[in-house]
């Protein structure tokens, strides 16, 4: 399987459960982000990954816990949701974090539900 | 404050017509400028980028137009066919060691046949 790939696709979750969301890349990418997209409203970055490394946190909740344990592979960790936390969840990759002159390679998505 | 605006959410365009999509952006430092397309149930694709030492980068049907001093870019879409419909995100790479994407908050395209 090839580009970017995200399970599950769809997630319901109530307030008090904890899931993880899954983000896989085979293009040999050594950057990895996870972006949250509301309706309406601009991609929202959430963290960056260069080599296994956070490079940045941009002010996320702390209910919100990512995890790259390889280059190929990113979680996002996510318990005692709110619903205002319910939106696309995407995972993106690209071939260096300084130099995305390429852009990224996004994967399709995780469409959240927090109930 | 939003560093990438789309002012429009929405376009509606009849096939064979140009599509013109536009994005302001704030930060003077931005060096790279992208826009992606994304369907429903997909993630964004890339679609096309120009630097920010250029004006115009054509690919195909699509044209970006960068104009520096009013910061704004434009995306030409001609002629316009139903299988662009589509969500369009503008994108601006940040310069130093931020070097990470932001994006607008996406105009809808819907070209008719």
């Amino acid at each position: 399987e090839t580009g970017v790939t995200q399970t599950p696709r769809h997630l319901v979750m109530g307030m008090t459960n904890k899931k993880s969301l899954k983000c896989e890349q085979h293009l040999g990418h050594n950057a990895m982000y996870w972006y949250k997209q509301s309706a309406k409203k601009p991609l929202e970055l959430m963290f960056v990954y260069s080599l296994e490394e956070r490079v940045e946190n941009n002010s996320v909740p702390s209910r919100f816990s990512p995890e790259c344990p390889n280059s190929s592979h990113l979680f996002l960790h996510l318990h005692t949701l709110q619903p205002e936390d319910s939106a696309l969840y995407l995972c993106a990759s690209s071939q260096d974090h300084s130099w995305s002159v390429y852009g990224y390679t996004f994967g399709s998505g995780t469409r959240l539900t927090v109930v | 404050d939003q560093q990438v605006k789309q002012n429009s959410p929405s376009l509606s365009v009849q096939e064979g017509r140009i599509s013109i999509l536009n994005c302001d952006y704030t930060n003077s430092m931005f060096d790279y400028f992208l826009w992606y397309k994304k369907y429903p149930a997909e993630g964004p694709t890339f679609l096309i980028s120009i630097s920010s030492i250029k004006d115009k980068n054509e690919d195909g049907r699509f044209t970006v137009f960068l104009n520096k001093s009013a910061k704004h870019l434009s995306l030409h879409i001609v002629p316009s066919q139903p299988g662009d419909s589509a969500v369009y995100f503008c994108a601006a790479r940040g310069s130093g060691s931020a070097r990470q994407l932001t994006f607008g908050s996406g105009t809808q395209l819907t070209v008719l046949p």
